[in-house]
């Protein structure tokens, strides 16, 4: 079955830079479009970012658009989200999720937690 | 950009009893419209896409209706289970982004 599982959080100060890293098995991910979707302690979803199949697009929320990267290697079937210049409004649970018909997510990981605090 | 927005932001119901949330766009989405379930410390859950789609091993108890701008989802008898927050999300078509209503709470009254 999909499965989706992220890494790479953790505690980081103001202004400084952490990558994140979702693995995924069960499908055949190169065929995939794939998101990342964070959601602030006690808040609600915010999309952050989209990558095609492909690598022939990305799209950004304004929130984090030139200073987040979202990227993939096919090869690995990993997804990934370089994020620079971290704000304390970057404080999330961080979920990668994978696209579906084509305007959705159908499966999503169980999230990595970014703590963004001096 | 496009607005989602949910009421009411807390339904208390005992179960049992037939759950109706709603969700109004700001635009017209046509059908593209979702619903998700997220229960406590757990990832959301597709539900319902294109408006009234079940996704794949969701109940028949739910079923989701609308189109344009409002939107409902309905839960026809709820289940212990099915006390969670339920978010609605479309995706804008130029430029593209996706988006959530701030959500509601189902909880055991």
């Amino acid at each position: 079955q999909v499965h989706l599982m992220e890494s790479g959080g953790g505690v980081v100060q103001p202004g400084r830079s952490l990558r994140l890293s979702c693995a995924a098995s069960g499908f055949t991910f190169s065929h995939y479009d794939m998101h990342w979707v964070r959601q602030a302690p006690g808040k609600g979803l915010e999309w952050v970012a989209y990558i095609s199949h492909g690598e022939s697009n990305n799209y950004y929320a304004d929130s984090v658009k030139g200073r987040f990267t979202i990227s993939r290697d096919d090869s690995k079937t990993t997804l990934y989200l370089q994020m620079s210049s971290l704000r304390a409004d970057d404080t999330a649970l961080y979920f990668c999720a994978r696209g579906f018909a084509p305007n959705y997510f159908d499966s999503w990981g169980q999230g990595t937690l970014v703590t963004v605090s001096s | 950009e496009i607005v989602l927005t949910q009421s009411p932001a807390t339904l208390s119901l005992s179960p049992g009893e037939r759950a109706t949330l709603s969700c109004r766009a700001s635009h017209s989405l046509s059908t593209y419209l979702a619903w998700y379930q997220q229960k406590p410390g757990q990832a959301p859950r597709l539900l319902i896409y294109d408006a009234s789609n079940r996704a794949t091993g969701i109940p028949a108890r739910f079923s989701g209706g609308g189109s344009g701008t409002d939107f409902t989802l309905t839960i026809s008898s709820l289940e212990p289970e099915d006390f969670a927050v339920y978010y609605c999300q479309q995706r804008s078509g130029w430029p593209p982004g996706w988006s959530f209503g701030q959500g509601t709470k189902v909880e055991i009254k």
